[in-house]
């Protein structure tokens, strides 16, 4: 397996626009995870789903963010309109079973928002 | 206060030092993972446990549940294991949400 992918790498954009991240997990796992990894605020759960159902988004900052898993293979977490605080390395990650089972983490998205 | 803390925040030592990080939490939990990100950015998880100790190599876990503390050990450690180290724990109130500790930025030099 290519292990959890992520697109795009980079992004940069400008304040006010909309910004869309993509995940595609490990085949197989019933969890992924979206995080936001911050100098200040160091790493931070921002949703999590099982079998594609969002189950706790008690993370996500605001309005602006939203996340959705139309499928066990894809995951989209966007960003509308963007703000430059927004700016930090967002990862996703995977896992098989519950229980708290190891998670697979993607290379991450480094967003820049001017 | 965070409910995970780690320390020491830096540690840097040099090539074949034993190093210890560790890792206090304040709530119940069902699992606690150590996780390492490189330089590049990646990150990888290291360990995941729950009770007693994990071995992989170089690397030891260990996990105390009553006294809310896990340590992480690198036995002859390498420029290589040049790392920021994460504790994270699931908290054991029935959902999968992992709470991180700051990190420990560990530097080995050769």
């Amino acid at each position: 397996d290519a292990g959890v992918i992520q697109s795009p790498r980079h992004e940069v954009t400008e304040m006010g626009q909309e910004v869309t991240l993509r995940c595609k997990p490990i085949s197989g796992h019933d969890y992924l995870f979206w995080y936001r990894q911050t100098m200040m605020r160091g790493l931070e759960l921002l949703i999590y789903f099982n079998n594609n159902v969002p189950i706790d988004d008690s993370g996500m900052p605001e309005d602006r963010f939203s996340a959705k898993m139309p499928n066990a293979s894809f995951s989209t977490l966007k960003i509308q309109p963007s703000e430059p605080r927004d700016s930090a390395v967002y990862f996703c990650a995977s896992s098989y079973l519950r229980g708290a089972s190891e998670q697979y983490f993607g290379p991450g998205t480094r967003l820049t928002v001017t | 206060k965070n409910e995970v803390e780690q320390s020491p925040q830096n540690l840097t030592a040099q090539e074949g030092e034993f190093i210890t990080i560790n890792c206090s939490y304040s709530v119940g939990i069902s699992a606690l993972h150590w996780l390492q990100q490189h330089p590049g950015g990646g990150i990888v998880s290291l360990f995941m446990l729950s009770s007693g100790k994990k071995k992989h190599g170089r690397l030891i876990a260990t996990i105390n549940i009553q006294e809310k503390h896990s340590s992480l050990h690198i036995t002859a450690s390498h420029p290589r294991d040049s790392a920021v180290y994460i504790c994270a724990v699931v908290s054991n109130f029935g959902n999968e949400k992992l709470t991180f500790g700051t990190g420990t930025r560990l530097t080995i030099i050769p």
